[in-house]
Formats: C-alpha cells, sequence, structure tokens
C-alpha cells in the first residue's frame, strides 16, 4: 500500500530565512505527487503537483518542489519565507498504476515563521 | 476561495445521532470526493463520486454514506454516531477524474459529537 511520510511534524523558522520541508512516499510504482497547504479555519489549497516531465516543479508563493525517484522524496523549498505562509502543509500521492483518483496524504508538516 | 461549498461549518451532536453533511462542487465540475480530518488518523480519504455513480471507496465505515444527486451536490450521512466520528470533514471537487485532476477543497464541516 502506498504511503506518504513527513518527517518533521512541526519546523520553526525565522522570517526570511529559507526552509525545506520532507516528504518521502513508498510506492514501487508510479505516481502523481501534490503539496497542499491548510491555512488555520481553512480547507487545503493545492501548493503545486508532480506528473511527470522536469523533476523540479514550480507552484504558488514562490514554493517550489524536486522529485527524486531515486530516494522517493519530494521536498518542498522556499528560499525566504514569509510570515504569512504560517500554515500546514501536507504532501500527497496518488498511484498511477491504479488508475485512482484518491489522494493519500501525510500527516503534515505545522510551519511555524517567527519575525 | 475554492468555489467548493460546505454546510453547515460546525455540527455538535450526542452519541447515536445521524447528521448529513453537504456539499457543492465548483460549478462543471463532475467528481466529489469526501475526506475526513482527525487528530489520530490524519487526512483519510473516504469516498468518490463522478456524475452521480460511485466510483471510489477508501476506508469509510459501513455507518457511513454518500450520494450525488443530479445538481452534482454531494452528501454524507453519518449514522450511530460515536465519540471517535468527531473530526473535520472535507469535500473535494475536480472537474473530470483522474489524478491529474487538480482536487479542490472546500471549507471543512467540524463536527463534534459529545
Amino acid at each position: 500500500a502506498q504511503s506518504v511520510t513527513q518527517l518533521d511534524s512541526q519546523v520553526p523558522v525565522f522570517e526570511e530565512a529559507p526552509v525545506e520541508l520532507r516528504c518521502n512516499y513508498s510506492s514501487s510504482v508510479s505516481v502523481y505527487l501534490f503539496w497542499y497547504v491548510q491555512y488555520p479555519n481553512q480547507g487545503l489549497q493545492l501548493l503545486l503537483k508532480y506528473l511527470s516531465g522536469s523533476t523540479l516543479v514550480k507552484g504558488i508563493n514562490g514554493f517550489e518542489a524536486e522529485f527524486n525517484k531515486s530516494q522517493t522524496s519530494f521536498h518542498l523549498r522556499k528560499p525566504s519565507v514569509h510570515i504569512s505562509d504560517t500554515a500546514e502543509y501536507f504532501c500527497a500521492v496518488s498511484d498511477r498504476a491504479y488508475n485512482t483518483d484518491k489522494l493519500i496524504f501525510g500527516t503534515g508538516t505545522r510551519l511555524q515563521v517567527f519575525p | 476561495d475554492s468555489g467548493v461549498t460546505q454546510t453547515p461549518k460546525h455540527l455538535i451532536t450526542a452519541t447515536g445521532q445521524r447528521v448529513t453533511l453537504r456539499c457543492s462542487p465548483r460549478s462543471g465540475d463532475l467528481s466529489v470526493y469526501w475526506y475526513q480530518q482527525s487528530l489520530d488518523q490524519g487526512l483519510q480519504f473516504l469516498i468518490q463520486y463522478y456524475n452521480g455513480e460511485e466510483r471510489a471507496k477508501g476506508n469509510i465505515l459501513e455507518r457511513f454514506s454518500a450520494q450525488q444527486f443530479p445538481d452534482l451536490h454531494s452528501e454524507l450521512n453519518l449514522s450511530s454516531l460515536e465519540l471517535g466520528d468527531s473530526a473535520l470533514y472535507f469535500c473535494a471537487s475536480s472537474v473530470f477524474v483522474g489524478a491529474t485532476d487538480t482536487q479542490y477543497f472546500g471549507p471543512g464541516t467540524r463536527l463534534t459529537v459529545l
């Protein structure tokens, strides 16, 4: 069964510092990968997704992620964070082999940006 | 604003009761998904409908059921509620089917079972 591991439950960082949120997936076949953000008391919003092609994916709000097949990772990065980036971030996977639409989510990483 | 609406925003009820959560997808979206977010289980896929038909099922309890109506809105029915059913329930929608299609999430319904 597919699974997604987000190793860090919380990541504290100062404003304007770079950040990396880690995500590893376990699947023996091709996958689609996603990062979603959840602001307090809101639903999830898609940041970016990897379907195929270039392994470096750029998303909204200055975020980017790199797909690494050999390490089964899809880490999210931002070179300079803002206070407004404080939120919960979820990595998700969908298994292409089973042609399924459902998303399997990680447990989330709470990014806390301090002034 | 994703364009997906969910009602009610909050629901407080007692064990053993039955509730109905409602979701209106974005205009033109044919596919509706339900997810449950709880502290111990995280975000879990429950069920998906496409154009009125059930397409996929996840870890949905037998006490839970859903349907999608001809106007494409969907309802999630939860019965014989238990304390452990307390969670945030999200609805998402996408245009068609296929994991490449972006799922847009609603703001959620927070269910509290006392």
